[in-house]
This record gives C-alpha cells, sequence and structure tokens, in this order.
C-alpha cells in the first residue's frame, strides 16, 4: 500500500539558511500534518492542512512556513535555521482530518 | 507538569511475556485515545485507537481505557523481538479546526530479548 512520502530524506544545511521540506500524502487523503520530534522527545505538533487549507495550528515558529497545493501535497518552508531547528519532520496525513493518521518516515533536519 | 505522561523506560522483557505500557494524562476534555509504535529512525505508525473508556482487542494488543482515573494501558500478549521498539501514547479532545490534532506522550522504550 502507498505511504506518505517526505523529502528529502536528510538535510544538512548552515546557521540563517531556509530549508524546504516536501510532503506528498497517501492517495485520496486529504489533510496533511507536520511535525517536529528533537532528539528523546515526542513529536511536537506544528500546523495542519485540510482541503488545502490551514486547519490547525501549533507551536509554528514565526520563520517556518507551510501550504498545501492543489494535488494535495504540503511544503514547510523553514527560514533563518537555528541550531535549534535540528530535529526529525515529519509528514503525517489522514482522510477528512480524521483520527487515523499516518506518518512519513520523516526528514532528518541537521543545522551546523 | 505535561499534559501526558509516560514513562521513557527501556522496559526489557524476555520473549513469550506479558507488555504493560501506561500512560496517565490531566486533561479530561480528551476523548481519543491511540497508540503508536516508532521503530528507530521511522515515523511512528498507528496500532490502536479508542474512543472515551473501556477496552479494544487487535490481535496480540489490547488497549484499556479509563477515563474515572485518566489512564490508559497498552498490553501487548507473547511478546516477541520484533515488538522491540518505543511506543508513544497519544491523546486528542476530539476535532479542533479540521482534524483531530494528538498530544503525544514521551514513549516507552521496550526491548523484547530473545
Amino acid at each position: 500500500a502507498a505511504g506518505v512520502i517526505q523529502s528529502p530524506r536528510h538535510l544538512i544545511k548552515e546557521k540563517r539558511e531556509t530549508a524546504t521540506l516536501k510532503c506528498y500524502p497517501i492517495p485520496r487523503h486529504d489533510t496533511v500534518y507536520w511535525y517536529q520530534q528533537g532528539p528523546g522527545q515526542d513529536p511536537q505538533f506544528l500546523i495542519s492542512f485540510y482541503e488545502k487549507m490551514q486547519s490547525d495550528k501549533g507551536s509554528i515558529p514565526d520563520r517556518f512556513s507551510a501550504q498545501q497545493f492543489s494535488d494535495y501535497h504540503s511544503e514547510l518552508n523553514m527560514s533563518s535555521l537555528e541550531l535549534g531547528d535540528s530535529a526529525l519532520y515529519f509528514c503525517a496525513s489522514s482522510r477528512e482530518g480524521g483520527v487515523e493518521q499516518y506518518f512519513g518516515p520523516g526528514t532528518r533536519l541537521t543545522v551546523t | 507538569q505535561k499534559e501526558v505522561e509516560q514513562d521513557p523506560g527501556p522496559l526489557s522483557v524476555p520473549e513469550g511475556a506479558i507488555v504493560s505500557l501506561n500512560c496517565t494524562y490531566s486533561n479530561s476534555a480528551f476523548q481519543y485515545f491511540m497508540w503508536y509504535r516508532q521503530y528507530s529512525r521511522k515515523g511512528p505508525e498507528l496500532l490502536m485507537y479508542t474512543y472515551s473508556s473501556g477496552n479494544k482487542e487487535d490481535g496480540r494488543f489490547t488497549a484499556q481505557v479509563d477515563k474515572s482515573s485518566k489512564y490508559i494501558s497498552l498490553f501487548i500478549r507473547d511478546s516477541q523481538p520484533s515488538d522491540s521498539a518505543t511506543y508513544l501514547c497519544a491523546m486528542s479532545d476530539g476535532r479542533t479546526g479540521g482534524s483531530y490534532i494528538p498530544t503525544f506522550g514521551r514513549g516507552t522504550s521496550l526491548i523484547v530479548h530473545p
């Protein structure tokens, strides 16, 4: 079965640079979520989109922005990167904002 | 204090043992209770979820919710080495904007040794 696809899988950036993470949800899923997971930490919800509109907002820094496109894929844009942004970034998708979220493999971002 | 508390472990058990994983929470508005399994360097995988109180069984896994005590459990019967992973509980108070946003526990690391 098709799963959530994230790219890139690994990303190394320097402080103050920008990064763009991409997420392709499971086919026919219309809701996308972004999470940040630091080492040994639980996933922290950043932001979600339902039918291409922002639906919920969590602890997303102002330096980050995201959007969902017409084909339902989503991109997380991160600017002025800081060392503390180093983490695993997960995308998840669901149908109609349902409880069952399916997570992608994550993008490991390292800021040096 | 975090809304969802979970002992990080590690919990080490022999193969075939019954495993009990637990979480406590403080937000009485939580209605949906989920358990995720996360292997190292992988994304969380939803094992099962329950709505409100009660039990739910799926194969070797049983989830229990006691809302009066704000306590949830996941039992794994006949544990296997392949069950070795981090287990995260998560909870939601229902649909907020357009979706259910879970609050996660920090996860319990389980090691099942042959």
